[in-house]
């Protein structure tokens, strides 16, 4: 199995800040990644697709890079709105893994 | 506008089966094919498996032994049956959409539904 290392598992930040998550894959993956936001009480909502593709509808201070093993979620300007815990996601192999997830606070 | 909806019994007791299943409304089951995620309460979220409309599965190795995903296509669902259930099985149980050209992200859930393991 590919294993997703996601880091921080946590942070604190304040509206405004710049935000980067990072996720390293234990075997080269292409850019076969995926970024999902969680909100709780709710089912994930995709952020980015293969690495660095954004879905019609996802705000632009979403941005995603990376390729092979290490890989960056980064949110130019934390809004209120974007509070809730993110997840990262292999799709190069089965069994698909997910990131252990990174829970983005109020400071 | 395809909308996924798992139902299913909120109760297991344990060593019983645990089933669910997902509708499809909008769009038609053979146009794609469908995944199991689940969630842990305040945990992460654990791929299940994954079929397609011609009946082909792949399951995460780790719940093979007792997983079973299928498709109705006269019914427009999927379902998933996880036998003898344990109390590490509580979860919220999803299914999704893996969308091929964005690299099989989930693009559509279902709203997910608690399924609870106690006796």
């Amino acid at each position: 199995d590919i294993q997703m290392t996601q880091s921080p598992s946590s942070l604190s930040a304040s509206v405004g800040d710049r935000v980067t998550i990072t996720c390293r894959a234990s075997q080269s993956i292409s850019d076969y990644v995926n970024w999902y936001q969680q909100k709780p009480g709710k089912a994930p909502k995709v952020l980015i697709y293969a690495a660095s593709s954004l879905p019609s509808g996802v705000p632009s201070r979403f941005s995603g890079s990376g390729s092979g093993t290490d890989f960056t979620l980064t949110i130019s300007s934390l809004q209120p709105e974007d509070f809730a815990a993110y997840y990262c996601q292999q799709t190069y192999s089965t069994p698909r893994t997910f990131g252990q997830g990174t829970k983005v606070e109020i400071k | 506008q395809v909308q996924l909806q798992e139902s299913g019994p909120g109760l297991v007791k344990p060593s019983e089966t645990l089933s669910l299943t997902c509708t499809i409304s909008g769009g038609s089951i053979s146009r794609n094919y469908w995944t199991w995620i689940r969630q842990p309460p305040g945990k992460g979220l654990e791929w299940i498996g994954y079929v397609y409309h011609s009946g082909s599965t792949n399951y995460n190795p780790s719940l093979k032994s007792r997983v079973t995903i299928s498709v109705d296509t006269s019914k427009n669902q999927s379902s998933l049956k996880l036998t003898s259930v344990t109390t590490a099985d509580t979860a919220v149980y999803y299914c999704a959409r893996p969308n091929g050209p964005w690299a099989d992200a989930l693009d559509i859930w279902g709203q997910g539904t608690m399924v609870t393991v106690s006796s």
